[in-house]
């Protein structure tokens, strides 16, 4: 069947430094893959989305890779602040999306 | 601002209950899906739509059945509420035709349901 994962321990992480998040899927070749933040007691807010022609993709402080060799997407969050200390899921699927369990992101003033 | 508007934020049903849960949009987006998320198991994918009177199962349909008379409105109804079906439920929508689109989806806010 197929799977998303994400590391299910928190990422604990200083301000100012990269955060650095995985997603590994197995048993599909998704053509996209997406990335959501999600706020306690909140519905997930999409990030970016990035294809599999595209190695890399960048808004503002995050960036996004894709490696279909590796089957894995990085999530980096550059210069962290602890506004960003939140849980950030990977999701694909072309015409309904399947997630990943999400990586809780805590930034330490 | 485009939205999508869950009609509870929390909700209190007792077992047994016929529950129905809201969810509307204001994009004229095609696409609509309900999703609970439990700890430890993610968001799940309960029931979708395409398209107006048009549903399908998702992969916990179990318990459920869903309606969308109008393009911006999709209810999702818990026939016979169980103590299992306590979950935060989050409904989302996004354009373009056969659910995909580059924009990604817009969720809702969530309801939490408790059923005792």
């Amino acid at each position: 069947s197929q799977k998303i994962e994400q590391n299910s321990e928190a990422l604990n992480i200083q301000e100012g430094k990269t955060a650095t998040l995985t997603c590994n899927y197995t048993n599909y070749s998704p053509a996209y893959l997406q990335w959501y933040r999600q706020d306690p007691g909140r519905g997930p807010v999409f990030l970016l989305l990035i294809r599999e022609n595209e190695k890399e993709k960048r808004k503002e402080r995050l960036k996004v890779t894709f490696d279909t060799t590796l089957k894995q997407s990085l999530f980096h969050i550059t210069a962290s602040q602890p506004a960003d200390s939140a849980t950030y899921l990977c999701a694909y699927g072309n015409n309904r999306l399947a997630f990943g369990k999400g990586n809780q992101v805590v930034v330490i003033p | 601002d485009v939205k999508v508007t869950q009609s509870s934020r929390y909700l209190v049903k007792r077992t047994g209950e016929k529950v129905f849960l809201e969810c509307v949009q204001d994009m004229d987006h095609e696409n609509m899906f309900w999703y609970r998320q439990d700890p430890g198991l993610g968001l799940r994918l309960i029931y979708f739509s395409y398209d107006v009177k048009m549903k399908e199962k998702g992969d916990i349909p179990e318990g459920y059945s869903v309606s969308r008379e109008k393009k911006e409105r999709f209810s999702l109804i818990l026939e016979s509420a169980s103590t299992n079906q306590t979950s935060m439920y989050l409904c989302a929508s996004t354009p373009g035709t056969g659910g995909f689109s580059a924009s990604g989806y817009t969720f809702g806010s969530g309801t939490r349901l408790t059923v005792v």
